[in-house]
């Protein structure tokens, strides 16, 4: 079956320092979604990315799809204390909502 | 956007006892999932909750051990039956609004003793 892997699992910054995470599908996806989840907190919806190779912005967050949209990149510039939590890719294969969610990555920031 | 309550928020259980989750929308969505989360893991869709049609189940996933309800556009629960400790997760309901945006609810956290 489809699977989403991601990396790193864990990533520790000093608050400032830019952060990076990369989701790989196993198949083609119809699109790719981003989440947030806080520490006790539910998944938060973030983006959805669509076309091949579409960027996308919100303030400090730059989201990528690959041309052949099976990977993606969640790039967080100059960290706040308040980016902290986890941030999970999901992959949607067949355009119906059905998600598999990457492994999530944990991010920490010194302050 | 979309509102979405779950009840209860935690419990605690005994093994081979049933729990049943409630998800309350405050408005009709056509999409409803149920997803399991355990401790410290990713999530894994547990099935697609079908208004007026028996629920669609992902591989893992029998309607014997998690049978779901979805009278309306607006409500649906998720069973977990026959308990045993490695049921222990969060279980999140979510429901799709529109095309490209899932909401979550705030989740049922579960102990199995």
């Amino acid at each position: 079956g489809q699977q989403v892997m991601q990396i790193p699992q864990y990533q520790h910054v000093q608050e400032g320092e830019d952060f990076t995470t990369y989701c790989n599908s196993s198949t083609t996806l119809s699109n790719i979604q981003w989440y947030k989840q806080r520490p006790g907190g539910h998944p938060v919806f973030l983006i959805q990315l669509v076309k091949s190779g579409e960027v996308k912005k919100q303030k400090r967050l730059t989201f990528q799809f690959g041309e052949a949209k099976k990977n993606s990149s969640l790039h967080i510039t100059a960290t706040q204390t308040t980016d902290v939590g986890t941030y999970f890719c999901a992959g949607d294969a067949q355009g119906a909502q059905k998600l598999v969610f990457g492994q999530g990555t944990r991010l920490t920031i010194n302050p | 956007s979309a509102v979405i309550s779950q009840k209860p928020s935690r419990d605690i259980c005994q093994r081979g006892t049933s729990l049943t989750i409630q998800c309350q929308v405050d408005s009709q969505v056509t999409m409803m999932f149920w997803y399991r989360q355990q401790p410290g893991q990713s999530l894994t869709l547990i099935a697609t909750a079908n208004q007026g049609s028996e629920a669609t189940y992902e591989s893992g996933f029998v309607i014997d051990k998690f049978p779901i309800s979805r009278p309306n556009l607006t409500f649906s629960t998720l069973t977990v039956s026959n308990m045993s400790p490695e049921d222990s997760s969060i279980y999140l309901c979510s429901v799709g609004v529109g095309p490209d945006t899932q909401y979550f609810g705030p989740g049922t956290r579960l102990t199995v003793l």
